[in-house]
């Protein structure tokens, strides 16, 4: 069981290009999650999905979409980037209920210059 | 707003002493507290979750307290090693929602 699998881990852009972030799980979960960190913040929903071909905007959406194709991949893409989104984002998992605990990918380091 | 605070931003400990982080919160209607281990360059692991009638919840040698009246929770570590250095992440969820709101995290170091 690999669990939540993030690729790339490192990312360097420059602005104005695009790029995908791609998230697998191997668990069957129904929820998928996109999330940003950074330094001296709490992680930040970007945007979510609670089940295959749906998509719902999160906190911080703006400048990111999303697609969910199939139901273990979750796709983050940036059309157009911009320095503000150099950041770390995390894919995360989850059964469905609000007591069901989130499984994290190990991030992808993304900077914009 | 609701907001997750915690505290101390960093901590740094002797191996084998006990520490305790904080986290206070102002998320209304409260649904579940949980805590998160993040280390270095890995993504968050959950520790234990605390719902509104849960007062302590152990986890080996973690143990959680919640004070759902001060809106408090703590996260006690016991007989500390040095694999705890991480950060500890604060979560509260709003009850009937999709909200989950994250703290900013207390940076453990863990010193032999």
């Amino acid at each position: 069981n690999a669990g939540v699998t993030q690729t790339p881990k490192f990312r360097v852009l420059k602005t104005g290009q695009s790029m995908t972030l791609l998230c697998a799980q191997d668990m069957n979960h129904e929820y998928m999650y996109w999330y940003r960190q950074d330094p001296g913040m709490g992680l930040r929903l970007i945007h979510y999905s609670v089940g295959e071909g749906t998509t719902a905007k999160g906190e911080v959406p703006d400048g990111y979409n999303v697609s969910r194709l199939k139901k273990q991949n979750f796709l983050l893409g940036l059309e157009s980037a911009a320095p503000s989104q150099t950041s770390v984002y995390f894919c995360a998992s989850s059964k469905p209920g609000q007591e069901s605990p989130l499984h994290f990918g190990n991030g992808t380091r993304l900077t914009v210059t | 707003k609701n907001q997750v605070e915690q505290s101390p931003q960093s901590l740094i400990i002797l191996e084998g002493k006990n520490c305790t982080l904080q986290c206070n919160y102002t998320v209304s209607p409260f649904s579940n507290l949980r805590w998160y281990k993040q280390d270095t360059g890995r993504g968050p692991v959950s520790l234990t979750i605390m719902t509104f009638s849960e007062n302590t919840k152990s986890n080996g040698r973690y143990t959680a307290t919640l004070d759902a009246d001060t809106k408090q929770s703590s996260l006690h570590i016991t007989a500390s090693q040095l694999s705890d250095s991480a950060s500890y992440i604060c979560v509260v969820s709003e009850s009937g929602g999709f909200k989950t709101i994250f703290g900013a995290g207390t940076r453990l170091f863990v010193k032999a």
